[in-house]
């Protein structure tokens, strides 16, 4: 049984660029949660995703949206790239809204 | 007001021992959840653990126990017998329902870092 995945593992883009990540959810998990996480702390939500609509939003600019498809996986795009973009972002899947499964994360680099 | 609050950004213990990783948290919900996640080097979080608000007794999962103080709203992290591989970030998390009653987003803490020594 495949976990979460996402992908690339690691993206170095310049500022203002735009940027796509992906992630796939564990199996028989409906809801794909994302997180910014910079260096040395913890990991902030951007947004969740259900039922291929936004459900839940935390304080990320406009500049970060998603986009969940019928097979449950989702993007999260960020667009107009600043350097303070750069941290791990990690997808995490759930059902039923309890447990949480986070995938590897995506490295983003902003030079 | 921090939703989640851990105070010891580092702490060490020497292997075989036991730990305690402090976790307070701030809330007006009848209705949350707490987790514990470990965070090795590599990056991905591991689910630990985890105590519902309503849950009665403290939950446990191997090594792993969750000291559950709801008046004190306290959720610290037991960590018996510790492993070398013990040694990683840990988070203290916390869910709250939202207005309608569903799923909100988790919170997270600033995290502990544990060092198990030989």
């Amino acid at each position: 049984d495949a976990g979460v995945t996402q992908s690339p593992t690691h993206l170095i883009k310049t500022r203002g660029q735009q940027v796509t990540l992906r992630c796939s959810p564990k199996s028989g998990h409906d809801t794909v949660s994302w997180y910014q996480q910079a260096l040395g702390q913890g990991p902030q939500f951007i947004f969740q995703y259900y039922e291929e609509e936004e459900r839940q939003r935390g304080n990320f600019p406009d500049r970060f949206s998603g986009h969940q498809f019928p097979n449950y996986s989702s993007e999260l795009n960020v667009n107009a790239l600043l350097l303070g973009d750069s941290a791990l972002y990690l997808c995490a899947s759930s059902t039923n809204n309890y447990e949480q499964y986070f995938g590897p994360g995506t490295r983003l680099t902003v030079t | 007001a921090q939703k989640i609050t851990q105070t010891q950004p580092g702490m060490f213990v020497q292997e075989k021992e036991a730990v305690t990783l402090d976790c307070t948290y701030d809330t007006s919900d009848q209705s949350y959840g707490l987790f514990w996640y470990k965070q090795p080097s590599s990056g991905e979080m591991i689910f630990l653990i985890y105590q519902g608000s309503y849950d009665e007794q403290n939950a446990t999962e191997g090594r792993y126990s969750l000291n559950f103080q709801k008046a004190r709203k306290s959720a610290n992290l037991v960590i018996s017998a510790s492993q070398l591989g013990d040694s990683a970030m840990y988070f203290c998390a916390m869910r709250e329902a939202d207005l309608s009653g569903g799923y909100q987003k988790v919170t997270f803490g600033t995290g502990t870092k544990l060092q198990v020594i030989p």
